[in-house]
């Protein structure tokens, strides 16, 4: 399977615990993005990287939110001190070349914080 | 900031009928891109428009861009089941991040 692939798929976890997902983007695209999606709502856009560079981060992404692209390759967005409010799907996409491509979703990642 | 809003946000129609959704930007737009969202699934690109009042049709899908590039259309003639879902616009703003809309969730009496 050669499109954006996330792990994990769903994650349940208790309120304070911190929780980590990992997104493999399609291996020739250069741009990763990382959004949020609820119940009823368009995805929420948090943040994105060229290469292992992240150019731009919402505002939604407090404190708690991190996400890195070492080497230009997987990604990982990890939330730290989870709360009820960070339920949702995570949702990680990729492109390739400039503003204007295409961009391909993964799964997603569904976190349910308890 | 920039703001992409989508109306209706529900469509109920009976199988067989037309369905449209009607996609607004608060700024213009590079280009405007539409996503289909299974239940359960994730968004998938379904096409992209760029120059302004550009018209595109996939089947039974018409596509308008509208001509200062800060409106856009999604028009199913004819639905069937296997077009239910929740349709998105989304529009590169200059910062080249996509903005999504909030969506119109289609359904469909057979």
């Amino acid at each position: 399977d050669t499109g954006v692939s996330q792990n994990p798929r769903h994650k349940i976890t208790k309120r304070g615990q911190n929780v980590t997902f990992r997104c493999d983007p399609i291996s020739e695209h250069n741009r990763l993005y990382w959004y949020r999606q609820t119940l009823g709502q368009g995805p929420e856009f948090l943040t994105y990287f060229q290469n292992e560079a992240q150019l731009e981060k919402s505002r939604l992404l407090s404190d708690r939110f991190s996400a890195e692209r070492p080497k230009g390759s997987f990604s990982t967005l990890e939330i730290q001190r989870t709360e009820q409010g960070d339920s949702a799907m995570y949702l990680c996409a990729s492109s390739f070349g400039t503003s204007g491509n295409t961009i391909y979703f993964g799964e997603g990642s569904w976190l349910t914080v308890v | 900031g920039q703001q992409v809003m989508q109306i209706p946000q529900y469509q109920h129609v009976q199988e067989g009928e037309d369905f449209t959704t009607y996609c607004n930007s608060s700024t213009t737009l590079s280009n405007i891109q539409w996503y289909k969202q299974r239940p359960g699934g994730h968004p998938v690109f379904l096409i992209q428009l760029v120059k302004s009042g550009e018209v595109k049709k996939q089947k039974r899908l018409t596509f308008q861009f509208g001509e200062a590039k800060k409106n856009s259309s999604l028009h199913i003639t004819a639905t069937q089941t296997t077009d239910v879902g929740t349709y998105f616009c989304a529009g590169y703003s200059s910062a080249s991040k996509i903005i999504f809309g909030s969506g119109t969730r289609l359904s469909i009496r057979p």
